[in-house]
């Protein structure tokens, strides 16, 4: 089944300690991305890979890192989380940066 | 970046209505327009991905518009059900930022 997983689903941390949700996809896909879904902002997208090995930031990349050493993960890591990192987060992949996304399930972090 | 705005922010309507929401997008450096239906505690989906102006495109009772040279789509449904309840998202692509910008969504309510 075509899919993105992204690993955990729910995770509860406290704030300094680093932490990585995972993100694969076993679709073959180019372009992968990483969302921040707030109240009333919509998806805001934090970084996106159009390869491996090629990665860019998003509209909000302050204090996350990710990076793309194999085509079908896309890891997002917070080095040292604050309670402002407190949000659901989704990752995605299309063909091409310009097509269809697929989302993961979503991943709901809360900092405290 | 593009700067993606929606319309109503949230519609009740009643079952059997008919009803559309808007999107609109800065029409210099676009390069693709996304819907996507996104259902409480799932992942959005896609609906439409539209490039050209012009375009329409059908799926079901839901089709969608686009505008590039005004810079706005619009989301029809035809006779709403319940089941059509969701938040409806629709994205733009610029090409030359690589990026998919979020609108912060409609969110429908169809009541029985």
């Amino acid at each position: 089944e075509a899919q993105v997983t992204q690993n955990p689903r729910y995770l509860i941390t406290v704030t300094g300690k680093k932490l990585t949700v995972t993100c694969s996809q076993n679709m073959n896909h180019e372009y992968m991305s990483w969302y921040r879904q707030d109240p009333g902002l919509g998806l805001r997208q934090i970084y996106y890979s159009m390869n491996v090995e090629v990665t860019d930031k998003g509209d909000v990349p302050e204090g996350y890192k990710v990076s793309r050493k194999e085509k079908r993960n896309f890891p997002l890591i917070l080095e040292s989380p604050s309670p402002n990192q407190t949000s659901l987060y989704f990752c995605a992949s299309s063909p091409t940066g310009a097509g269809e996304q697929y989302f993961g399930p979503g991943t709901r972090l809360t900092v405290t | 970046i593009l700067n993606v705005e929606q319309s109503p922010q949230s519609l009740h309507v009643q079952e059997g209505d008919s009803t559309n929401f808007t999107c609109s997008f800065p029409s210099s450096n676009f390069y693709a327009l996304h819907w996507y239906r996104w259902e409480t505690a799932k992942s959005p989906e896609a609906l439409f991905v539209m490039t050209l102006n012009g375009d329409e495109k059908k799926k079901g009772r839901i089709s969608a518009t686009l505008n590039t040279k005004e810079g706005y789509s619009y989301l029809y449904i035809k006779g709403s059900q319940p089941e059509d309840s969701a938040t409806y998202l629709c994205a733009g692509f610029s090409g030359s930022a690589r990026q998919l910008t979020f609108g912060s969504g409609t969110q429908l309510t169809v009541l029985p």
